[in-house]
């Protein structure tokens, strides 16, 4: 079975750093996925990390864990357009979800 | 950038009818699957397809679901009579079979907007 783990919520503010953890056991992995997903909208790509260590793309990063069995999104200099949820996503050709973590960014 | 679209954007039907959901794909991508969201819940697989045949499928996707790739670019996902659980989310997703264009991301699966199901 699949089980993916992140925290419900995480409050901010404004340029300050935020860590979002995911934790998971699967039968299989092929790497993971973060998403950003806006209320009634669909997930958005962020990053992916199929080999341990740390993926860096402007104000996001993802860190990747094979033998732990986890991973965090760190999203820096928060922005007000950042508020969402943000999706832990394991694929085994297809993608198992965690429940999503959203993250409110105060003024 | 090419895009992953979907018809409708919102579907309102009776309980027990028949609603047939549509995407059309990346022109060349060659898998396909379907994902549902229940409001305030996760995103879950439904179902994927590749080489016109079924891949894989959830425990969520019994015999009221069915997909087919009618004309070779449509991707459809059908529910034959509709339960009132069955109202949610309904994304199409689409992947590359090869590792070209963004290269280290060959597994990316690009998502559709959704379909808003509501089954009154």
């Amino acid at each position: 079975g699949q089980n993916i783990d992140q925290p419900t919520e995480m409050t901010a503010t404004e340029g300050a750093i935020v860590q979002i953890n995911c934790t998971y056991q699967t039968s299989g992995f092929n790497g993971l996925f973060w998403y950003q997903q806006h209320a009634g909208e669909a997930p958005t790509f962020l990053s992916y990390n199929v080999l341990d260590g740390l993926e860096e793309k402007g104000r996001f990063s993802s860190f990747l864990s094979r033998s732990k069995g986890y991973s965090y999104l760190l999203l820096k200099e928060l922005q007000m357009k950042d508020s969402a949820s943000y999706l832990c996503a394991v694929n085994d050709y297809k993608l198992s979800f965690g429940a999503g973590t959203t993250v409110t960014v105060r003024a | 950038e090419p895009e992953v679209t979907q018809t409708p954007s919102h579907q309102v039907t009776q309980m027990g009818q028949e609603v047939i959901l549509r995407c059309v794909p990346i022109s060349n991508h060659l898998y396909f699957y379907w994902y549902r969201q229940i409001l305030g819940q996760k995103v879950e697989f439904l179902v994927s397809f590749y080489n016109n045949e079924i891949s894989e499928k959830s425990e969520i996707f019994d015999d009221q679901f069915s997909v087919e790739r009618p004309d070779g670019s449509n991707f459809t996902l059908k529910i034959r009579s509709t339960k009132l659980e069955d109202s949610a989310m309904y994304f199409c997703a689409t992947k590359t079979a090869g590792a070209f264009g963004r290269q280290y991301n060959y597994n990316e699966q690009f998502f559709g907007p959704g379909t808003r199901l509501t089954v009154l």
